[in-house]
């Protein structure tokens, strides 16, 4: 079974500072992938970044950089100079292997982290 | 463009009453999703339509009936629901190209409150 794990309730950050969210995931499944979503208080999911478990280089999209350490078992966001919105909830997921054949793309989530970008 | 509509935005009912919500995409994904989420929790999953067809029912009841009508559209029915169903609907979208890691995009879901 697969499971995200996310320690961080809440976390609280200066702006124009950083800020490293954790995530730590278990599989016997050597092929999965890694996702990062934001969700803000209206409530929509937005995609942030993906790292594959074979990808050699940590996934970086602008200001979001995924820190993938395998060995660890550790899929870590970090934001670089945050700012007031950055301010939502952050869930780490990793999608489920293959089913039979088929591919599903289900999703485990992590509990979630609070963040909170102060002025 | 990575866009997933939802309809309606909000939505009230009644436990007797039957309603609808509505997604629809048009990315091109053949894989699409229903998510229940409840305040300050993680979504779970409830419903998978994967090239039209219903790939995956996380044992929902039975007062919530999925359809997909064709590949960019997906509605999930609504009949007899009871308060503790009150929830943020989230829909989602990926490609399926079977290698089961592709990117999930969700639209801004339906909070819906049963009365």
């Amino acid at each position: 079974a697969q499971k995200i794990t996310q320690t961080q309730p809440g976390m609280f950050v200066q702006e124009k500072e950083a800020v490293t969210l954790d995530c730590t995931y278990d599989t016997s499944d050597p092929s999965y992938g890694l996702f990062w979503y934001k969700q803000p208080s209206s409530g929509e999911m937005i995609f942030l970044i993906y790292q594959g478990s074979y990808d050699q280089q940590n996934a970086t999209e602008g200001r979001y950089s995924l820190n993938f350490q395998k060995a660890r078992k550790s899929a870590n966001l970090v934001i670089s100079a945050s700012q007031l919105g950055d301010s939502a909830m952050y869930f780490c997921a990793m999608s489920a292997p293959l089913v039979g054949g088929t591919s599903y793309g289900k999703l485990t989530f992590g509990q979630g982290t609070i963040l909170t970008v102060h002025p | 463009d990575t866009e997933v509509t939802q309809t309606p935005k909000h939505l009230v009912m009644g436990m007797t009453n039957k309603k609808s919500l509505k997604c629809e995409q048009h990315m091109g994904h053949r894989a699409m999703y229903w998510y229940k989420q409840k305040a300050k929790k993680p979504p779970e999953l409830m419903f998978v339509y994967s090239y039209e067809k219903l790939s995956i029912n996380e044992s929902v009841p039975s007062r919530f009936s999925p359809e997909c009508p064709n590949s960019s559209l997906l509605n999930l029915h609504l009949h007899a629901l009871q308060p503790e169903d009150s929830a943020l609907y989230l829909c989602a979208s990926s490609q399926d190209r079977g290698r089961g890691q592709e990117t999930q995009y969700f639209g801004p879901g339906t909070r819906l409150l049963v009365l």
